[in-house]
């Protein structure tokens, strides 16, 4: 069974860029969330996506927003890039319909805004 | 406003010995309880985990323990071994799962 497949694995854009990253979750998982990590601050959740709707969000500005595809693959977009969006973007797929058990990762996307 | 807390960033433990990993939380809804390990360059991967309705919960050379009054959780690890040098992770869920900020794990030959 393969795993969680994240794309690209590294980017480099410009301040005031947009970027799209890709996710495709374990097949027959319906739920992928996002997270973005930084140094010292851990792994922050950005959103969940179940069954092509938002079902969770956390603290991020509206500068980042996601959707999920009826196969269950998601896309994570940030507008207006900002140097302090440079990080390891994460996503993670489940299996649960109701909240979370295991979530199982991607590798992640290295985000790098110069 | 951290729900969850892992307050040891480092740790540095003897090759053999037991390593102990700390985390605590804040929200009494959270009812699952995971901890992850994650190398550079790698998403994390899952370890371990203990439902709200449990206080141990044991996997081979892991161990995990829940304190509910103290809203507590530990991680053991017996004994420890040189490819347990990595980031873990704990972490809480309701509805969603929420990380703490990690502690690094050294095992020291």
């Amino acid at each position: 069974k393969a795993g969680v497949t994240q794309t690209p694995r590294y980017l480099i854009k410009t301040r005031g860029q947009q970027v799209t990253l890709s996710c495709s979750p374990i097949s027959g998982h319906r739920s992928v969330s996002w997270y973005q990590q930084t140094p010292g601050q851990g792994l922050q959740f950005l959103f969940e996506y179940f069954s092509e709707t938002q079902r969770n969000k956390g603290n991020f500005p509206g500068r980042f927003s996601g959707r999920q595809f009826s196969n269950s693959r998601s896309e994570m977009n940030v507008s207006t890039l900002e140097l302090g969006d440079s990080a390891l973007y994460l996503c993670a797929s489940s299996s649960s319909d109701r909240g979370y058990t295991e979530a199982f990762f991607g590798q992640g996307t290295r985000l790098t805004v110069v | 406003d951290q729900q969850v807390k892992q307050n040891s960033p480092s740790l540095s433990v003897q090759e053999g010995r037991i390593s102990i990993l700390n985390c605590d939380y804040t929200n009494s809804m959270f009812d699952y309880f995971l901890w992850y390990k994650k190398y550079p360059a790698e998403g994390p991967t899952f370890l371990i985990s203990i439902s709200s309705i449990k206080d141990k919960n044991e996997d081979g050379r892991f161990t995990v323990f829940l304190n509910k009054s103290a809203k507590h959780l530990s991680l053991h690890i017996v004994p420890s071994q040189p490819g347990d040098s990595a980031v873990y992770f704990c972490a809480a869920s309701d509805d969603k799962i929420i990380f703490g900020k990690g502690t690094r794990l050294h095992i020291l030959p």
